[in-house]
């Protein structure tokens, strides 16, 4: 399967504790974006990677939440000191580099924050 | 800012009939693409289909096809010969490019069921 992976599909923890989400990429996209989809809503963009430049944060994008691309290639999203309020699903997505390619996503990361 | 209206949070449908999604956007450009993704229930968003506003002619994709129109900012997508698989949240996003960057602004989604 060459689609967009993500690790782990599902995350427990308690409140005030650190959880880190990885995202691979299809191997030739140069975009990776992270969105946060809560219950009955669309998802909603937190930030974007062109290679390994961190190109855009979203204000949703607290300065609990961290998010890498060494090398351009996977990306892991980091939160710290996690509140109940993200509890959510974490999407990654992938696209090729020309403005309106397609975003391609991946399975998504659902965390609980209990 | 952009914004992405979709107005029919639940809609349903009989098998093998049509149906239309609404879809209305607000923004300044002119210069955009318009999307619309399935996500089917405890699975992963699905691209249906794009459309670049720049473009006159509607997309079409097999059984799903667009009324993209420009100048009311409405980007609705119709479904004909619907199946059970269709039955999924469809969500209808604006993407624009500026500053350098791009991002995609979804709606809130429309709940389809595909009723046997």
């Amino acid at each position: 399967d060459t689609g967009v992976s993500q690790d782990p599909r599902h995350k427990i923890t308690k409140r005030g504790q650190n959880v880190t989400f990885r995202c691979d990429p299809i191997s030739e996209h140069n975009r990776l974006y992270w969105y946060r989809q809560t219950l009955g809503q669309g998802p909603e963009f937190l930030t974007y990677f062109q290679n390994e430049a961190q190109l855009e944060k979203s204000r949703l994008l607290s300065d609990r939440f961290s998010a890498e691309r060494p090398k351009g290639s996977f990306s892991t999203l980091e939160i710290q000191r996690t509140e109940q309020g993200d509890s959510a699903m974490y999407l990654c997505a992938s696209s090729l580099l020309a403005v309106g390619d397609p975003e391609f996503f991946g399975p998504g990361t659902r965390l609980t924050v209990l | 800012a952009q914004t992405v209206t979709q107005s029919q949070p639940e809609m349903s449908v009989q098998e093998a009939e049509t149906v239309t999604l609404s879809c209305t956007y607000d923004t300044s450009e002119s210069n955009y693409y318009l999307f619309w993704y399935k996500q089917p229930p405890s699975r992963q968003m699905i691209l249906v289909i794009r459309q670049e506003a720049y473009k006159q002619q509607n997309a079409t994709e097999n059984r799903f096809s667009v009324n993209f129109q420009k100048a009311a900012k409405s980007f609705s997508l119709k479904i004909s010969d619907s199946q059970l698989g269709d039955t999924a949240m469809y969500f209808c996003a604006f993407g624009h490019s500026g500053a350098g960057s791009y991002q995609l602004t979804f709606g809130k989604g429309t709940k389809l069921s595909v009723i046997p």
